[in-house]
């Protein structure tokens, strides 16, 4: 079992639709999660990070779940520029502290 | 700041043919990683750096070697090329060994062996 993992999508839906991503990790002990961004071709960027308390930004909203272990994603009012592919990133916090990412999930947001 | 910077953008490489690839940031940070990215598969952790002086493996790091001997720099040298490292290689940096702390990527070398 991979230690993130994401649905690979993509996910079709018009502009203005809501969206969530879901991202599951398997190391209980995990402590730090993050949801990064990348274009095509391009080098990923922070997104978000997310909070025990869960966390919004704009029409983005990050949530966790340490019970289920797994973290989300909601884009409200989608547009055409949230098109990517969506990554999450877990960091346990023990040896080498490094950064563990799931695969991504692709979104394409339609006219 | 230029942030990560990385060279080659791209580059061809025969099979058994040695190469490095370059990484440079200006951030004074502590922490930098290679990653490679391959369909599928997500991002793959390489080898690290907590700090000048100081590497280790990551997930991945068979056929690749790493030195730091600067803050800024963090080079990834392939030495015997095969077609297995066809990839988008990723360097990423941040301040320290924070768990929160934002990483950063650099613009990603593009590598094709044949």
């Amino acid at each position: 079992r991979k230690e993130v993992e994401q649905d690979p999508g993509p996910f079709n839906v018009p502009e203005g639709a809501t969206v969530a991503f879901n991202c599951t990790y398997s190391n209980s002990a995990s402590q730090s999660f993050f949801w990064y961004r990348q274009d095509c071709r391009k080098e990923p960027k922070l997104l978000m990070s997310v909070y025990s308390s869960g966390n919004e930004d704009g029409r983005f909203t990050a949530q966790l779940n340490r019970a289920s272990q797994y973290i989300s994603l909601l884009i409200r009012d989608s547009k055409l520029s949230d098109s990517a592919t969506y990554l999450c990133a877990v960091n346990r916090g023990t040896g080498r502290r490094a950064l563990t990412f799931g695969s991504g999930t692709r979104l394409q947001v339609q006219p | 700041n230029a942030g990560v910077t990385q060279t080659p953008k791209f580059q061809v490489l025969k099979t058994g043919q040695s190469m490095t690839l370059q990484c440079a940031q200006d951030m004074n940070h502590e922490y930098m990683s290679w990653y490679r990215q391959d369909p599928g598969m997500g991002l793959r952790l390489i080898h690290y750096s907590v700090g000048a002086g100081i590497t280790d493996q990551g997930e991945v790091p068979n056929g690749y070697n790493v030195s730091r001997s600067t803050t800024e720099d963090f080079p990834l040298r392939l030495l015997s090329a095969a077609p297995s490292q066809t990839s988008v290689y990723f360097c990423a940096s941040r301040l320290d060994r924070g768990i929160g702390n934002e990483q950063f990527f650099g613009p990603g070398t593009r590598l094709t062996v044949l």
